[in-house]
Formats: C-alpha cells, structure tokens, sequence
C-alpha cells in the first residue's frame, strides 16, 4: 500500500544537540518529498522539498534533508537543535501524477535545555 | 512571498449554526484550494480539493452538504460548516497553491472551531 511512514512519534533532545528525523515512503515512482514543521496551534510552515536533482536539500531555519532512493527515505537532520525548534514535524509527499499532498503521522520533537 | 491567511483564527458557535471560514492567498493566485481537518495530535485530514470556478472534489467520507467550499476567486475560498455539532469542533486548515509554485502548498494559519 502506498504510504508516507514517521517511525518516531516523539523525539527529545537536547538543546545544541543534532537531530534527525525519519521519514520512508512507499510508493511506486519517487514522489514529490516535503517537510513542514508546525507549532502549537499553527498552520504549516514548508521546512524544504525535494523534486529532482541534488539529493542534499537545504531548507530554512537551518534544517536539511536527503533523499535516498535506495531506502526511499527523507530523513530532516539539523546539526544542532535550538529551543524553538520544538515542534510538530510531518513528512508529506505528492505522488507522481497527482496534485494531493499526503502526510506522515507527525513526529512530536521536544527540546530540552 | 507565498503567504496564505485565514480568517477567522478561532471561532466559538452554538450547536445548529453555520460557520463561514475564510482562506486567501495574499501575493499569488490560487489555482488549487485544499481543505483539512485536524484532530488533536493527528495529522491532516484532507477533506476537499477546489479549483477556482469549479466544484470541490470532496474526499471519500466527507459529507459535500455539511462542508460547502466555494472557491469563487483565484485569491480567496470559503468553507462553510453548516448545522455544526460538537463533534465538528476541530482544527480547520486551509493551503493553497497556483501556476508558478511548482506542486508546492501553502499553508495558513489554521481555523480552530468550538462547537457548543
């Protein structure tokens, strides 16, 4: 079955820290790959994407990403972790062909001091 | 650029009313609409899709009736909860996206509706 896979429901680190979240798709094509990060009673901001090309991708607030098409991942990773990144992160992705977004459960990241 | 907003952020109804929530693209034009529903610490529930002038493609489940959507600008579409229940208080949250942002949504900041 086609799915978007966040193994960690909560991750705690602590503050300086470096992070990484997993994200595994599974799909038949390599799909369109996000990251969006949400605060507490936020929308969604877009962390990065990843269409085609470089596999490393930079996004904002210091995070990227790589795709790795023979584990179909795209694992985010900061080096080091500051307290307002605590947040809710989702994996999402579009599949080749459609224009609907689908999202992992979300990994809950707690930093600590 | 690429901001979405929503309006309004939070909003309080009595049970049997409808509620109107607005979703605009500030600085491009919307092409493509979308509408989810978030329950607490879950992830997006898609619930429609909306092209400008066009019908809203509703996900399988969601009651077309109860969640009207138009989408009658490129900047702006509206989802309206009709007859509202306790059990539609959620987290609305709208995204958007149009010609030149490449498959990318945009998210607003999120509707959070309480039903009396």
């Amino acid at each position: 079955a086609q799915s978007v896979t966040q193994p960690d429901i909560h991750i705690t680190v602590s503050e300086g820290a470096s992070l990484e979240l997993r994200c595994n798709y599974s799909y038949g094509a390599t799909p369109y790959l996000f990251w969006y990060v949400q605060s507490p009673g936020q929308g969604l901001q877009l962390l990065l994407k990843y269409f085609s090309g470089d596999t490393l991708v930079q996004g904002i607030k210091g995070f990227e990403a790589e795709f790795k098409r023979s584990q179909s991942s795209f694992n985010l990773r900061k080096p080091s972790v500051h307290w307002s990144d605590a947040a809710e992160y989702f994996c999402a992705v579009v599949p080749t062909g459609a224009n609907n977004l689908f999202f992992g459960t979300g990994t809950r990241l707690t930093v600590i001091p | 650029g690429a901001v979405v907003s929503q309006h309004p952020s939070r909003v309080i109804c009595k049970s049997g009313t409808s509620v109107k929530i607005e979703c605009r693209s500030l600085d491009f034009q919307a092409t493509t609409m979308f509408w989810y529903r978030q329950f607490p610490k879950q992830s997006l529930m898609l619930m429609a899709t909306s092209n400008e002038g066009s019908k809203a493609t509703y996900e399988q489940g969601v009651e077309k009736d109860k969640f009207l959507i138009n989408h009658a600008s490129l900047t702006l579409s509206t989802l309206t909860v009709t007859s509202a229940h306790p059990e539609d208080s959620s987290f609305y949250i709208c995204s958007a996206t149009g010609w030149d942002l490449t498959d990318t949504q945009y998210f607003g900041p999120g509707t959070r509706l309480t039903v009396l």
